[in-house]
């Protein structure tokens, strides 16, 4: 079965610091990855998602980047945090096909202080 | 561009109460629809969905039907229970594409 891994479960950083988060998918070859960030009390926005390796399409302007190096492995970086980056980050895979559910991982809490 | 309108809420209901958030879509085509629940302190778990028009997706007492006239996806659960408080989110289509999200509160 396939199971996805995000990690660490919490993070707090300094304003200015750099910021990696790291996602993996066991259990499916080639599947399509997505970054969303879930601000306080409100709904998912898609940051990144990509169909393949090196395959990285950015939905909204912003302090972050995301690569993905390997099939099932996806990161999410930046190499400044600025306050506003605070979050709920949650990373989620789905099939390589269109319309189709994606599956997501325990997500990351991150505080920027 | 897709776009997802759920109502806001918070909705706080009393143990058995009936359920129903309303959601509704826009989008080129007919995309899947999909429910989502989120615990605190959770990832998304998928509730239910429903690929094509009249489609009724179904799982833990939850019902939505994919009506196509009205492009909407309500949530329905005739007798909630205290754990079914959660945050419930609905979803269409390719890169899925989410609504705001719904709080639910049921107190006993």
């Amino acid at each position: 079965s396939q199971t996805i891994h995000q990690w660490p479960a919490t993070l707090v950083q300094p304003v200015g610091s750099p910021l990696s988060l790291e996602c993996t998918v066991e259990g499916t070859s080639n599947p399509n990855l997505y970054w969303y960030r879930q601000a306080a009390g409100r709904g998912l926005q898609l940051l990144f998602y990509s169909v393949g390796i090196g395959q990285i399409s950015s939905e909204v302007p912003q302090n972050l980047s995301a690569s993905r190096p390997q099939d099932r492995q996806f990161i999410l970086s930046s190499k400044k945090l600025l306050l506003s980056d605070s979050g709920f980050y949650l990373c989620a895979w789905s099939a390589a096909v269109l319309n189709t559910e994606a599956f997501f991982g325990q997500g990351t809490r991150l505080t920027v202080v | 561009g897709n776009s997802v309108t759920q109502m806001e809420g918070p909705v706080t209901l009393s143990e058995e109460a009936f359920l129903t958030i309303n959601c509704t879509y826009t989008a080129t085509g007919y995309p899947s629809l999909f429910w989502y629940v989120q615990y605190p302190g959770e990832g998304l778990q998928l509730l239910l969905k429903a690929t094509k028009a009249d489609d009724k997706g179904s799982n833990k007492g939850f019902e939505a039907t994919y009506r196509k006239e009205t492009t909407s996806f309500h949530l329905e659960k005739g007798s909630v229970q205290v754990s079914d408080s959660a945050v419930y989110f609905c979803a269409s289509g390719n890169k899925l594409t989410f609504g705001g999200g719904t709080r639910v509160l049921v107190k006993p």
